[in-house]
């Protein structure tokens, strides 16, 4: 296993359109988390997933944004109706078990361009 | 909540030179800290961390101490290289949900960029 992976890389999207962005985390890892990131700033958390149940939401995640984590392998977070707003780097993260001292590995990001 | 800040970049060195960001924080409890480094094209990666007072976190020649009586965490270098350059985000354990999960807090970042 090479670590978290993310698809697609890139994505540019017309205003009004919906995305879906795939993460694969490690795979022994039950604890799954994306954070987003815009320009100059660091990532910012949305949302975490223990195996398949998503169990914590930021309230940056507007009704807008969707996650799944079926049979608590992958997940996909999908944006509806994108807006210019929504454009910056999405981050998936994975982590095992249990305690604070978990190191949470990244994959390499989404990077998603609103036009 | 609790917060992360950074010390404002970006920072330009000579290789060789000493290297310090300076990262203080704000938390309820005790949370872990944590040094990620980006290089450009790829994910973040774990630099170092410390989970409790007065630890020191070292890796790859940068150290950090964990101070709880300043509520800082700042990095340090004795000597950089061209290959260190990049962003630097310091980050915090934050809990969520009662299952000890833990989010991350992170600072904006730091652009480091050395010289040869």
């Amino acid at each position: 296993d090479t670590g978290v992976s993310q698809d697609p890389r890139h994505k540019i999207t017309k205003r009004g359109q919906n995305v879906t962005f795939r993460c694969d985390p490690i795979s022994e890892h039950n604890r799954l988390y994306w954070y987003r990131q815009t320009l100059g700033q660091g990532p910012e958390f949305l949302t975490y997933f223990q195996n398949e149940a998503q169990l914590e939401k930021s309230r940056l995640l507007s009704d807008r944004f969707s996650a799944e984590r079926p049979k608590g392998s992958f997940s996909t977070l999908e944006i509806q109706r994108t807006e210019q707003g929504d454009s910056a780097m999405y981050l998936c993260a994975s982590s095992l078990g249990s305690g604070l001292k978990r190191e949470a590995f990244f994959g390499q990001g989404t990077r998603l361009t609103v036009v | 909540g609790d917060s992360v800040t950074q010390m404002e970049g970006p920072v330009t060195l000579s290789e060789e030179a000493f290297l310090t960001i300076n990262c203080t924080y704000t938390a309820t409890g005790y949370p872990s800290l944590f040094w990620y480094v980006q290089y450009p094209g790829e994910g973040l990666q774990l630099l170092l961390k410390a989970t409790k007072a007065d630890d020191k976190g070292s890796n790859k020649g940068f150290e950090a101490t964990y101070r709880k009586e300043t509520t800082s965490f700042h990095l340090e270098k004795g000597s950089v290289q061209v290959s260190d350059s990049a962003v630097y985000f310091c980050a915090l354990s934050d809990r969520i949900g009662v299952q000890g999960a833990q989010k991350l807090v992170f600072g904006q970042g730091t652009r480091l960029t050395i010289n040869p």
